[in-house]
């Protein structure tokens, strides 16, 4: 089976601009959720999709979204681009299931860089 | 919220040793708990997990032991290799929040062949 695959990998934008990150989930896992991971704040929940509504939102400022499609992928968009943006982002796909949350698997990322 | 902390945040052993991270979590509704290795350039990878009905749970070299009274669980490396070595994160969750995870700030395990 194929892992979580986002794309690009790789992206350089300048302050202002605003940019759109993929991802695609494992084949049959309807949940995604996003997260940003830097040096100083580590791994932070931006927000989850769940048969494209979003189910939980962490607290992060507006300027983050995301959407997903109903196929499971998904999309998300960060608009007005800070040099702060700059990180990994992480999108992770799971199974939901019964009794509690499920087995999250990460894709490799998408390492933003502002400038 | 949940506050998840990590120690120690660097930790070198010889190849051979064992290896210990600890974890302790605020929110008493918590009750799943996995562990992520992550390599250089890579996103984390799920390597094992327990929930809170479970007080240990063991996959080959790797253990995960958790204590609900003291709110702290561990992962514990036996027969440690250097591809072992990584930035290695705890994180927890539950029920009532869905699949958001609270993550742990991660420890840097080196192991010195």
């Amino acid at each position: 089976k194929a892992g979580v695959t986002q794309t690009p990998r790789y992206l350089i934008k300048t302050r202002g601009q605003q940019v759109t990150l993929s991802c695609s989930p494992i084949s049959g896992h309807r949940s995604v959720s996003w997260y940003q991971q830097t040096p100083g704040q580590g791994l932070q929940f931006l927000f989850e999709y769940f048969s494209e509504t979003q189910r939980n939102k962490g607290n992060f400022p507006g300027r983050f979204s995301g959407r997903q499609f109903s196929n499971s992928r998904s999309e998300m968009n960060v608009s007005t681009l800070e040099l702060g943006d700059s990180a990994l982002y992480l999108c992770a796909s799971s199974l939901l299931q019964a009794g509690g949350p499920g087995e999250q698997y990460f894709g490799p990322g998408t390492r933003l860089t502002v400038t | 919220g949940e506050n998840v902390e990590q120690h120690p945040s660097t930790l070198s052993v010889q190849e051979g040793d064992s290896a210990v991270i600890k974890c302790t979590y605020s929110d008493s509704a918590s009750n799943y708990f996995p562990w992520y290795k992550q390599e250089l350039g890579k996103g984390p990878q799920l390597i094992i997990d327990i929930r809170s009905n479970v007080g240990e749970k063991k996959d080959q070299r790797i253990a995960v032991t958790l204590n609900k009274t003291a709110k702290h669980f561990s992962l514990h490396i036996t027969e440690t290799q250097p591809e072992d070595s990584a930035v290695y994160f705890c994180a927890a969750s539950s029920s009532n929040t869905g699949n958001q995870f609270y993550f742990g700030t991660g420890t840097s395990l080196t192991v010195i062949p």
